[in-house]
């Protein structure tokens, strides 16, 4: 069974639109941690955010929010009024104890966004 | 602002090489750590490293495998006798510490290219 689950593999939309890319995570561990990570076009990896598991408070960074939600273990992350250098692979990461605090990544999805 | 640097950013090598892949860390870091990325997919976890010693290991990580700190600033990855699945993104990364939910600041990667 996958960790961290990233259902949508690839996501396409026009400058200026809204989107939102789905986390799903699993665990056992009460204390966790989950990221997200963008991995544009030239391929390095940028961290984004960090929430740990007793942090449920959503987080707003400029274009950027997150809805951590341990109810349904999901961790979404919203572009809002989307451009086109926002284009690229957005991983999702959980680094749980029972994991030795490695963090796990999903598949990733792929965010096209078209001027 | 310091960062993790990697060198090369792209090697080619024929099938049966051997590659080193090169690191520095962030200089006050003391835990590091080396992921893969085979083109398309998730990333990987490999090998973590603490006080010249391998912390923890994937099943991916195999004999072929091996990790070094040589001097006070690089840290290296070796494959001794590349294959052709070996073909990857490899990612450096460092953080200040290993409890759960430390930041990993992730080097640019280097491209391996096995032909």
């Amino acid at each position: 069974a996958q960790k961290v689950t990233q259902a949508q593999t690839e996501i396409s939309v026009v400058e200026k639109e809204d989107v939102t890319l789905d986390c799903v995570y699993e665990t056992r561990d009460t204390t966790y941690y989950l990221f997200w990570y963008k991995q544009p076009p030239s391929g390095e990896l940028v961290f984004l955010i960090r929430r740990n598991s007793f942090d449920e408070q959503n987080e707003i960074s400029g274009r950027y929010s997150w809805n951590f939600q341990k109810s349904t273990s999901s961790f979404n992350f919203t572009i809002t009024a989307s451009q086109v250098v926002d284009s690229a692979v957005y991983f999702c990461a959980l680094s749980e104890r029972g994991g030795s605090y490695i963090p796990t990544f999903g598949r990733g999805t792929s965010l096209i966004v078209h001027p | 602002e310091p960062e993790v640097t990697q060198t090369p950013s792209h090697q080619v090598t024929q099938m049966g090489q051997e590659v080193i892949l090169r690191c520095v860390p962030i200089s006050n870091h003391l835990y590091f750590y080396w992921y893969r990325q085979i083109l398309g997919q998730k990333v990987e976890f490999l090998v973590s490293f603490y006080n010249n010693e391998i912390s923890e290991k994937s099943e991916i990580f195999d004999d072929q495998f091996s990790v070094e700190r040589p001097d006070g600033s690089n840290f290296t990855l070796k494959i001794r006798s590349t294959k052709l699945e070996d073909s990857a993104m490899y990612f450096c990364a460092s953080s200040e510490s290993s409890v759960i939910g430390n930041e990993q600041f992730f080097g640019p990667g280097t491209r391996l290219t096995v032909l």
